[in-house]
């Protein structure tokens, strides 16, 4: 298993370009998060999605979107970057509580964003 | 709303030593999931351990372990025989058991000095 990886792991972007970062988890996981990661805030939770078909915001969601087409893939875009998005974002997958699973969640390798 | 808070940004041990990272958080629930996560230069994060709240024994795993203090909220995690890849930024975060929000910590960085 390759767990979870994250494509590309680093991109520089001009103010106002757009990307996607993709996600992909091969454990069957039923959740799938994206996080953004900035010096002493931790990790703040931008979307998740609780199955395939399924998005929800977290703490910082604007200027991003998301779609989860498929259960292994879990998309974050930047329609119109910002030189606030400057992060690096993690992806992480985890089984549903409903389903009995654990409620460890499995992180990606990160993909560091620059924003110019 | 829950939040989670490491008082100590950074933190050094010497090798073999034992070093203990602090953790407090709030919330109004009586169930909840602690866990304690390592990311090291690499950047990838890992999971150290975790804490189901309505058990009373603290976790361990080898060298990791936890002092969990329910009615203090407080989560302290202890490396004893602290080894040079140890040296990482910690994280501890908290999760509701009703839905899969993780909140996170801002961390503690590691040093293990030889």
């Amino acid at each position: 298993n390759a767990g979870v990886t994250q494509t590309p792991k680093f991109r520089v972007l001009k103010t106002g370009q757009s990307m996607t970062l993709l996600c992909a988890q091969d454990m069957n996981h039923e959740y799938m998060y994206w996080y953004r990661q900035d010096p002493g805030m931790g990790l703040r939770l931008i979307h998740y999605s609780v199955g395939e078909g399924t998005t929800a915001k977290g703490e910082v969601p604007d200027g991003y979107n998301v779609s989860r087409l498929k259960k292994q893939n879990f998309l974050l875009g930047l329609e119109s970057a910002a030189p606030s998005q400057t992060s690096v974002y993690f992806c992480a997958s985890s089984y549903s509580i409903l389903s009995g699973g654990q409620e460890t969640q499995y992180f990606g390798p990160g993909t560091r964003l620059l924003v110019l | 709303a829950q939040t989670v808070t490491q008082s100590q940004p950074e933190m050094s041990v010497q090798e073999a030593e034992t070093v203990t990272l602090s953790c407090t958080y709030d919330t109004s629930e009586s169930d909840y999931y602690l866990f304690w996560y390592k990311q090291p230069p690499s950047r990838q994060m890992i999971l150290v351990i975790r804490q189901e709240a309505y058990k009373q024994q603290n976790a361990t795993e080898n060298r990791f372990s936890v002092n969990f203090q329910k009615a203090a909220k407080s989560f302290s995690l202890k490396i004893s025989d602290s080894q040079l890849g140890d040296a990482a930024m910690y994280f501890c975060a908290y999760r509701k058991t009703s839905y899969d929000k993780v909140i996170f910590g801002p961390g503690t960085s590691l040093s293990v000095i030889p």
